[in-house]
């Protein structure tokens, strides 16, 4: 079955504990994302990926970090988490590769929660 | 900067009545791609379709339309004869390059 996973599902962690959401697509994806969602907020992008080994911000990369060293996963890594990126994660995968034109596929979402 | 405006909040209906999501945007690129995806009370995102900027046919899909106006910057969702099952929060969004802005949402209640 294509889809995209991530996991944890729920996570509570406190103040400045490193941790990392993983994400993988079993689609042979080029393209990856990251978006948080915030009640009035929408989704915002906070990282994204064309392909192995690159990547670019979105609106909001502080406080996050990326990599993308196999074309199916795509860690978000949060090294000093803080209370304001206790949020909804939402990973994504397209096939295309040359923008968003393509559909993009979404994990079931990663809640945070930061104390 | 590409921008994504959903100015309804919520909208409340009865089931059987029609509605529509207003959706306007801001881009200064000539290619771009617009989405609308749904998001049901269980969470996960559901894709519903996609424009490219040079396709401005309005399509229909079962209960589902869509009108693209490049004249007005809109992309409005129409949903006929709604249904309990229709209540769900709706975005928009807008796809420029790699880069991709959702609206804040519309929460869309649909009452028996």
């Amino acid at each position: 079955e294509a889809q995209v996973t991530q996991n944890p599902r729920y996570l509570i962690t406190v103040t400045g504990k490193k941790l990392t959401v993983t994400c993988s697509q079993n689609m042979n994806h080029e393209y990856m994302s990251w978006y948080r969602q915030d009640p009035g907020l929408g989704l915002r992008q906070i990282y994204y990926s064309m392909n192995v080994e690159v990547t670019d911000k979105g609106d909001v990369p502080e406080g996050y970090k990326v990599s993308r060293k196999e074309k199916r996963n795509f860690p978000l890594i949060l090294e000093s988490p803080s209370p304001n990126q206790t949020s909804l994660y939402f990973c994504a995968s397209s096939l295309s590769d040359s923008g968003t034109g393509g559909e993009q596929y979404f994990g079931p979402g990663t809640r945070l929660t930061v104390t | 900067a590409q921008k994504v405006t959903q100015a309804q909040t919520e909208i409340s209906v009865v089931e059987k009545e029609d509605v529509t999501l207003d959706c306007v945007y801001e881009t200064r690129d000539t290619t771009y791609y617009l989405f609308w995806y749904k998001q049901p009370p269980s969470g996960e995102l559901v894709f519903l379709i996609r424009r490219n900027s040079f396709d401005e046919q309005n399509e229909i899909s079962g209960r589902y339309s869509w009108n693209f106006q490049k004249s007005t910057s809109s992309f409005n969702f129409t949903i006929t004869a709604s249904q309990v099952v229709d209540s769900a929060v709706y975005f928009c969004a807008l796809s420029e390059g790699y880069d991709m802005r959702f609206g804040a949402g519309t929460r869309l209640t649909v009452k028996p």
